[in-house]
């Protein structure tokens, strides 16, 4: 199966900081990489599909880049509600397989 | 708007069995895809099982494989996941999602529900 490894597991950013989250695919996945989001008690959220596009309703200061085994998801100027745990999903090959996730949490 | 409503959840005995169910609304239900993915209390996000639209193709992860039913009925928009021989790794929430497309069992999850927490303990 396709190993998903997500760094750093914990970012300590200040709120209108920007920050940069990254996820490894042990091979290649094209771009069929997923951000979610997923804060306390609540299930996740779908972000980012296709590694670039924005789901319904996800602001802009959420960007995906990247391509075959290298992503990247930005948060240019974090917000208060941004504060949450995020994973990586590639859905290129079976089974799918996520991340273990990054908690950005408040510097 | 789309919306998801587990059902199911509670403890169980190790060995025992269990059967959750999923509710949608909010969309065309047999157009897409459904899994069941599971996170483990404090721990990260593992798909268990999916059924594309027409129930075609079914697949697990292979710890449950054997022991974890997956249906759906499209009459009534809903999906179901049967557990048997329980056991406390399988101690977790119990989210079902929605795949965009309906005839690929690998995809993302586009929607998903509150979850439904299943604890195995004796």
């Amino acid at each position: 199966e396709t190993v998903m490894t997500q760094s750093p597991a914990t970012l300590s950013v200040s709120p209108g900081e920007r920050a940069i989250l990254s996820c490894r695919a042990s091979q290649s996945i094209s771009s069929d990489l997923a951000w979610y989001q997923q804060k306390p008690g609540q299930a996740p959220r779908l972000l980012i599909y296709g590694t670039s596009s924005r789901a319904t309703d996800i602001p802009a200061r959420f960007s995906g880049s990247g391509s075959g085994t290298e992503f990247t998801l930005t948060i240019s100027s974090l917000q208060s509600e941004d504060f949450a745990v995020y994973y990586c999903q590639q859905y290129h090959n079976w089974p799918q397989t996520f991340g273990q996730g990054t908690k950005v949490e408040i510097k | 708007e789309m919306q998801l409503v587990e059902s199911g959840g509670g403890l169980v005995q190790p060995g025992r069995s269990l059967r959750l169910s999923c509710v949608a609304s909010g969309f065309t239900f047999d157009d897409h895809a459904m899994h069941w993915v599971r996170q483990a209390p404090g721990k990260g996000l593992e798909w268990v099982s999916g059924v594309t639209w027409n129930s075609e193709d079914i697949r697990y992860v292979d710890s449950v494989k054997g022991r974890f039913t997956i249906s759906r009925d499209n009459a009534r928009n809903s999906l179901f996941l049967e557990m048997t021989s329980l056991n406390p790794d399988d101690t977790a929430f119990y989210y079902c999602a929605k795949g965009f497309r309906g005839s690929l069992i690998t995809d993302r999850f586009d929607s998903w529900g509150q979850g439904t927490l299943v604890t195995v303990s004796s």
